[in-house]
């Protein structure tokens, strides 16, 4: 059981470029976030997502995008990265039957940005 | 907004020792989890605490859910070189999604075998 996917593991960025991250689960999960971790800042919250067509900001949404086209897959997408979006991102997923708080995790993806 | 106050930042201690670690909120939580990084990986849930007093156990972990809703605590028995990791714990209200989850800024542990 593959549970939540991320890729990459690792990514250099250049200012300026943009990419996309991915994040793909496979436990029918409705809900969806992506988070950054910053050291000495815990978890922060980018953005989030109850469902396929819905999505609502986090705690730091500026400078990223994301859509929710189906249920499996919750891509983050950076539109013109900056050194400030240094840092190691996670998505998560839970099930609207259970606590919304009982996050399953992906690995993590690490971006560096010049 | 709402903020979590995770405590100790980091601990250094001895395998076998006891742990200890808590989390203070100055707002009202419905629900408080406890939730474990090890190097390189995602964080792993340990244990979700519902109801307002509820000590619950996992294996050698035990976390307790304050009576006045506004703080939780971790201990950890007998530790061992595998309890390495950063332990967060996180706030959550109902009514809302994810975006009512709040984080504490975690608990680094460190055990010297």
């Amino acid at each position: 059981n593959a549970g939540v996917t991320q890729t990459p593991k690792f990514q250099v960025l250049k200012t300026g470029q943009s990419m996309t991250l991915q994040c793909a689960q496979d436990m029918n999960h409705e809900y969806m976030s992506w988070y950054r971790q910053d050291p000495g800042m815990g978890l922060r919250l980018i953005h989030y997502s109850v469902g396929a067509g819905i999505t609502d900001q986090g705690e730091v949404p500026n400078g990223y995008n994301v859509s929710r086209s189906t249920t499996e897959d919750f891509p983050l997408r950076l539109l013109s990265a900056a050194p400030s979006q240094t840092s190691v991102y996670f998505c998560a997923s839970s099930n609207r039957l259970a606590s919304l708080g009982e996050l399953f995790f992906g690995e993590g993806s690490r971006l560096t940005v010049l | 907004g709402q903020q979590l106050n995770q405590s100790p930042q980091s601990m250094f201690i001895q395998e076998g020792e006891d742990v200890s670690m808590n989390c203070t909120s100055s707002s009202i939580f419905n629900t408080w989890l406890w939730y474990k990084q090890e190097p390189g990986e995602g964080p792993v849930l340990l244990i979700a605490l519902y109801k307002a007093g509820e000590l619950t156990s996992n294996g050698r972990l035990t976390a307790q859910f304050g009576i006045t809703r506004k703080d939780s605590f971790l201990n950890i028995s007998a530790s061992i070189p595998s309890d390495v990791g950063i332990y967060f714990c996180a706030g959550q209200n109902y009514g809302g999604s994810q975006g009512n989850l709040i984080f504490g800024k975690g608990t680094k542990l460190s055990v010297k075998p």
